[in-house]
């Protein structure tokens, strides 16, 4: 199946705003709310930010924030920390196969 | 607390079966955990997060249309364990294979993660 479409990389500032795209199609983003982020720092497993499109699990800062439209869902990271630099996947539902799409990934550099 | 970790070989040699098993705590996959899944995700060095396959609490299976011939996953409940195998290895399924926790459509929980090279 074909990955969403994110952007390769990202930068900001220490306390700026970033937002990180995740494009897809009507057979997933633009018709299902069910996008989550991952965020992956350095050599550790991913963890979720961001669920049911703007859901944030417990423990996760409010720094993180989610939104979607049309076939495209975002992410928004505010106030933007050294410790914030790492790798950044959405999914999300896909009604063509039973099991979920990953997007290609985005690389988060604070300048 | 939920946690799963993922143990197997970190070598194998093209062509055979590699087995991977998920062992994890905090939750249960029987019918006391409706809408839960442990599934299965790699990720090759530098690249991207690839699903591989799922099991569902009441045994339901999915799997990746473009590797379903090559993959089974089992659940023992009783041990609370999830394998998967995988057949006819090539050296471009080099990857660290995760183990994660799934209920609904989001993944809440990953295992640590662990590395698989093929090679000769």
């Amino acid at each position: 199946q074909s990955a969403l479409t994110q952007p390769a990389s990202v930068s900001g500032s220490p306390g700026q705003s970033i937002t990180i795209s995740c494009t897809g199609t009507i057979y997933d983003i633009g018709t299902y709310d069910y996008v989550s982020w991952h965020q992956q720092l350095p050599d550790r497993a991913p963890k979720v930010l961001i669920y049911d499109v703007s859901d944030r699990p417990s423990g996760v800062s409010n720094r993180f924030s989610g939104s979607k439209s049309g076939n495209t869902a975002s992410l928004t990271i505010s106030g933007l920390q050294a410790d914030d630099e790492g790798d950044y996947y959405c999914s999300s539902y896909i009604s063509t196969n039973t099991i979920g799409v990953f997007g290609t990934g985005t690389k988060v550099t604070v300048l | 607390q939920i946690t799963l970790r993922e143990s197997g070989p970190a070598l194998v040699k093209p062509t055979e079966t590699l087995t991977l098993t998920c062992t994890f705590s905090g939750f249960s996959l029987d019918n006391t955990g409706m809408g839960v899944g442990v599934g299965w995700i790699r990720q090759p060095p530098g690249k991207a997060l690839e699903w591989l396959a799922l099991i569902y609490w009441d045994d339901d299976k999915r799997f990746s249309p473009s590797l379903e011939s090559r993959l089974s996953i089992t659940k023992d409940s009783s041990r609370n364990q999830v394998v998967l195998m995988m057949t006819n290895m090539d050296p471009a399924d080099t990857a660290t294979y995760y183990c994660v926790h799934r209920r609904g459509f989001t993944i809440f929980f990953w295992g640590q993660g662990t590395l698989v090279t093929v090679a000769s």
